[in-house]
């Protein structure tokens, strides 16, 4: 049981370059939630996902597309990477019990 | 807006010692609060959660407060360890997918 899993852990990109961020889960989660995490700053919301085959925005969402594969796994992409879109990604799926979300490991990525 | 405001931003402690963090919050309605330790380079990990309802919780050396009607919550760490060097993270649910994340406060414990 591995919980939640994100690939890679580190990148490194030229502005303009896009990539994809993988997530995957296998507690047989609903909902899954792609986040940000900048220094000096709380976690913000880029996207999230309530149930297989749908996706909303979150609080910082411009810059980003997702996309929701099935039920284990919620990609994240940058079309055209920018120097502000440098962070530490965290994926994370959530337990409908407490509200209770379970995160991964993180993917450090900056931008050139 | 929902906001999550945490102090002290960091504090180093020596191994042995207690400390306390604090957790302001105005999120409304509110459903539960939980502290995450995220250690460096990973993923949070919860400690505990508390509900409206609930003013205390303990998990090991770690105890969190809630007193909801001031909307604080404050996280005690007994007999520290050199292994609660870590960024602890105060967190507010306020509805089924939202949640409001404070900025953490950075605890280092020296031996």
């Amino acid at each position: 049981n591995a919980g939640v899993t994100q690939t890679p852990k580190f990148q490194v990109l030229k502005t303009g370059q896009s990539m994809t961020l993988q997530c995957a889960q296998d507690m047989n989660h609903n909902s899954m939630y792609w986040y940000r995490q900048d220094p000096g700053m709380g976690l913000r919301l880029i996207y999230y996902s309530a149930s297989e085959g749908t996706t909303d925005k979150g609080e910082v969402p411009n810059g980003y597309n997702v996309s929701r594969l099935n039920k284990r796994e919620f990609s994240l992409r940058l079309e055209s990477a920018a120097p502000s879109q440098t962070s530490v990604y965290f994926c994370a799926s959530r337990r409908t019990e407490y509200n209770e979300q379970f995160f991964g490991p993180g993917t450090r990525l900056t931008v050139l | 807006k929902n906001q999550v405001e945490q102090s002290p931003q960091s504090l180093i402690i020596l191994e042995g010692k207690n400390c306390t963090l604090q957790c302001n919050y105005t999120v409304s309605p509110f459903s539960n609060l939980r502290w995450y330790k995220q250690d460096t380079g990973r993923g949070p990990v919860s400690l505990t959660i508390m509900t409206f309802s609930e003013n205390t919780k303990s998990n090991g050396r770690y105890t969190a407060t809630l007193d909801a009607d001031t909307k604080q919550s404050s996280l005690h760490i007994t007999a520290s360890q050199l292994s609660d060097s870590a960024s602890y993270i105060c967190v507010v649910s306020s509805n089924d997918y939202k949640l409001s994340f404070g900025a953490g406060t950075t605890v280092t414990v020296r031996a």
